[in-house]
């Protein structure tokens, strides 16, 4: 099984409110990525985890946060929601160059 | 900061007809990979190919020239399922620690009948 899962694939949230999006991968991979898409733009990377260690883009370092309980799981945590974070969030793993994407989680923030 | 330009932004071809699509990096490149994504669909990865690597996957061929930071997508007999967007991405390799892309904005093929 070479998929990616994201949960929700939609999320409505309200300015200032919490944010947990999850993604999982069954395929074992070392590393799995988070990217945030808005329309018309590229992919944007911002952070990943290669086993348990954590690596966050020095521009958004302070905006998102993320977790990783096991090799399975990882999730992406916003504090406050802003309406700057409305976007697709994309979820990645790999285990060496290849990355496999999930389907993304629309978020909108109202 | 990194930038990876793509050309076209849209391309409409007839069925059976070639594409070239463009990417362009702002640094050296090192290696680079092709990226499908169908309409509402999920990324996919289509071809890697290291700076100096010409790669080629049935009716896809993908050549990099790291000199002048440039690489090129073709597609070769297009067919209608190969409409949707197409994505280059600049790899920043960390030597095995995880791989980072820089993306450009995407190629929105369309093949008509």
């Amino acid at each position: 099984d070479t998929t990616v899962k994201q949960n929700p694939r939609y999320k409505l949230a309200r300015v200032g409110k919490p944010v947990n999006l999850i993604c999982s991968q069954t395929m074992n991979h070392d590393t799995m990525y988070w990217y945030q898409k808005k329309p018309n733009q590229a992919p944007k990377l911002l952070l990943f985890y290669y086993d348990k260690i954590l690596n966050r883009e020095a521009d958004t370092f302070e905006k998102f946060q993320s977790s990783r309980p096991n090799n399975s799981f990882c999730s992406l945590y916003i504090g406050s929601a802003g309406l700057e974070y409305s976007a697709m969030y994309l979820c990645a793993s790999s285990n060496s160059y290849e990355q496999y994407f999930g389907p993304g989680t629309r978020l909108t923030v109202l | 900061g990194q930038q990876v330009e793509q050309s076209p932004a849209s391309l409409v071809l007839q069925e059976g007809e070639n594409a070239e699509l463009q990417c362009t990096y702002s640094t050296t490149l090192n290696s680079m990979q092709w990226f499908y994504q169908r309409p509402g669909g999920r990324l996919v990865s289509l071809l890697y190919s290291p700076s100096w690597a010409e790669q080629r996957g049935g009716r896809l061929t993908s050549s990099a020239a790291s000199n002048e930071s440039r690489s090129s997508l073709h597609i070769s007999s297009s067919q209608i399922t190969d409409s949707g967007t197409y994505l280059c991405a600049m790899d920043l390799n960390y030597g095995g620690s995880g791989n980072k892309l820089i993306f450009g904005t995407g190629t929105l093929l369309s093949v008509k009948p």
